[in-house]
C-alpha cells in the first residue's frame, strides 16, 4: 500500500537554528513528490515538486532534497514566519492520486 | 488575483440537515478535488473532476456528492451530514489531473452536532 510518513510530528528551532523534515514514501512507482507549507487557518501552499533521486530544488531558507524512499526539506537559519506547517505527498506512477502525510509542525521561536 | 474561493468558511450544523458547501476557481484549471483534513490523518481526497461533467471517487466519498456544471465550480453536497463529517474541507485545483502543484482554497470548517 502507497503511504507517506512525515516526522518528527512537531519541531521547536531557536531563531537560525537549521534543522530537516522528513518525508519517507512508500510507493510502487514514484512519478514525484511535492511539498507544502500550511498556516494556521490557510489552505496548503505548493512549495517544490522533485522528480527523480539526487533532485534538489530550493527557495530562500528551504531546499528540498530527494532519496529513492525519501524526502528531507532542510531549513537553514530559520526565522519566526517560517513558522508553519509543512506537508508531503507524493503521486505514483500507477495514479494519478495525491497521498499526504500527516505533515510536521515547525515552530521558531525568535 | 488567482485564487480558489470556498463557501462558507465556517460552518455548525446538525444532523440530517442538507448542506453544500461551494468552490470556485478564477485559474480557468480543468482539474478540481475537494479534501478533508482531520488531525493525525492528513489530508484524504473525497471526490474530484478531471473536467465539466467528469467527477469521480476519491478515498473517502461516503456520505458526499459532487457535480461539476461549469469548468470553474465544484460544489461539495453533504445530503444527510452526519458527525463523521465534522472535518476541515479543502478544495484545490490544478491544470491536469497529472500535476500534483494544487492550489488551495483557503479551507471551510464543519462541525455536525
Amino acid at each position: 500500500e502507497d503511504q507517506v510518513t512525515q516526522s518528527p510530528e512537531a519541531l521547536r528551532l531557536q531563531e537560525g537554528e537549521s534543522s530537516s523534515l522528513n518525508c519517507s514514501y512508500t510507493v510502487s512507482g514514484l512519478r514525484g513528490l511535492f511539498w507544502y507549507r500550511q498556516d494556521p487557518g490557510k489552505g496548503p501552499e505548493f512549495l517544490f515538486t522533485l522528480y527523480s533521486a539526487g533532485e534538489e530544488k530550493e527557495k530562500e531558507r528551504l531546499k528540498a532534497t530527494l532519496t529513492k524512499k525519501e524526502s528531507f526539506l532542510h531549513i537553514t537559519a530559520p526565522k519566526p514566519e517560517d513558522s508553519a506547517t509543512y506537508l508531503c505527498a507524493v503521486q505514483a506512477d500507477s495514479s494519478y492520486k495525491l497521498i499526504f502525510g500527516s505533515g510536521t509542525r515547525l515552530l521558531v521561536r525568535p | 488575483e488567482a485564487q480558489v474561493t470556498q463557501n462558507p468558511r465556517y460552518l455548525i450544523t446538525v444532523t440530517g440537515k442538507k448542506l453544500t458547501v461551494t468552490c470556485s476557481q478564477n485559474m480557468n484549471h480543468e482539474y478540481m478535488s475537494w479534501y478533508r483534513q482531520d488531525p493525525g490523518l492528513g489530508l484524504r481526497q473525497i471526490y474530484y473532476s478531471m473536467n465539466v461533467e467528469v467527477t469521480d471517487k476519491g478515498d473517502v466519498p461516503e456520505g458526499y456528492k459532487v457535480s461539476r456544471k461549469e469548468k470553474r465550480n465544484f460544489p461539495l453536497i453533504l445530503e444527510s451530514p452526519s458527525p463523521n463529517q465534522t472535518s476541515l474541507y479543502f478544495c484545490a485545483s490544478s491544470f491536469g489531473e497529472n500535476t500534483g502543484e494544487l492550489f488551495f482554497g483557503e479551507g471551510s470548517r464543519l462541525t455536525v452536532l
